[in-house]
């Protein structure tokens, strides 16, 4: 309904493993967001993507990467999963000349075990 | 960088009742904020929003005002239905930026 997918919906992990998750934007939307949203908490930048290069990155660590593409898809990558990383990710999309709402994915859900 | 404080953090309302939800920020370029509201599982749905050159503004049964000098923004319910029963976050954002969301409000309507 939004126009931005993510993939997988859901992802179980063990501790130490690495994730790749999955976001594609609406056309025209050149910036996008990466969101980390813990049980009960609003959601904490990871990061945003502005023309395929990173500009501007929250308080995670470098295992925290992330990618964006010319089709408006972008990923983020997890490298040595920590039980604390579980978490829903939310990317977000918007057009980065207008102030404007951002769109929503509807989240991957993933669980380190 | 910018942070967003929210208050409060639970809200129990008869239904018909308002709501209001208050929201600070320290980064006076801020200038764009929005609301989300975000069902159990779902993704976060803007309900309103608002841009530093507006004091307030109104969608049926939600109003949004704005106070620049003091950098606080509120969310305003009426008539609150059970259906508004969900968690809100307040964010800012400026200029293209990413946004900085608050910690979130449970409300609660009870019929």
């Amino acid at each position: 309904e939004t126009g931005v997918t993510q993939s997988p919906t859901h992802l179980i992990k063990t501790r130490g493993q690495q994730v790749t998750l999955r976001c594609s934007s609406q056309s025209g939307h050149n910036t996008v967001s990466w969101y980390q949203q813990a049980l009960g908490q609003g959601p904490q930048f990871i990061f945003q993507y502005y023309r395929e290069e990173e500009n501007g990155r929250g308080n995670f660590p470098p295992r925290f990467s992330g990618l964006q593409f010319p089709n408006y898809s972008s990923e983020l990558n997890v490298n040595a999963l920590e039980l604390d990383d579980s978490a829903l990710y939310l990317c977000a999309s918007r057009p980065r000349e207008v102030d404007t709402e951002a769109f929503f994915g509807q989240g991957t859900r993933l669980t380190v075990v | 960088g910018e942070n967003v404080e929210q208050h409060p953090s639970t809200l129990s309302v008869q239904e018909g009742d308002s709501a209001v939800i208050k929201c600070t920020y320290s980064d006076s370029a801020s200038n764009y904020f929005p609301w989300y509201k975000q069902e159990l599982g779902k993704r976060p749905q803007l309900i309103i929003d608002i841009r530093s050159n507006v004091g307030e503004k109104k969608d049926q049964r939600i109003a949004v005002t704005l106070n620049k000098t003091a950098k606080h923004f509120s969310l305003h319910i009426t008539e609150t239905q059970p259906e508004d029963s969900a968690v809100y976050f307040c964010a800012a954002s400026s200029s293209g930026n990413q946004f900085y969301f608050g910690t979130g409000t449970s409300l609660t309507v009870i019929p």
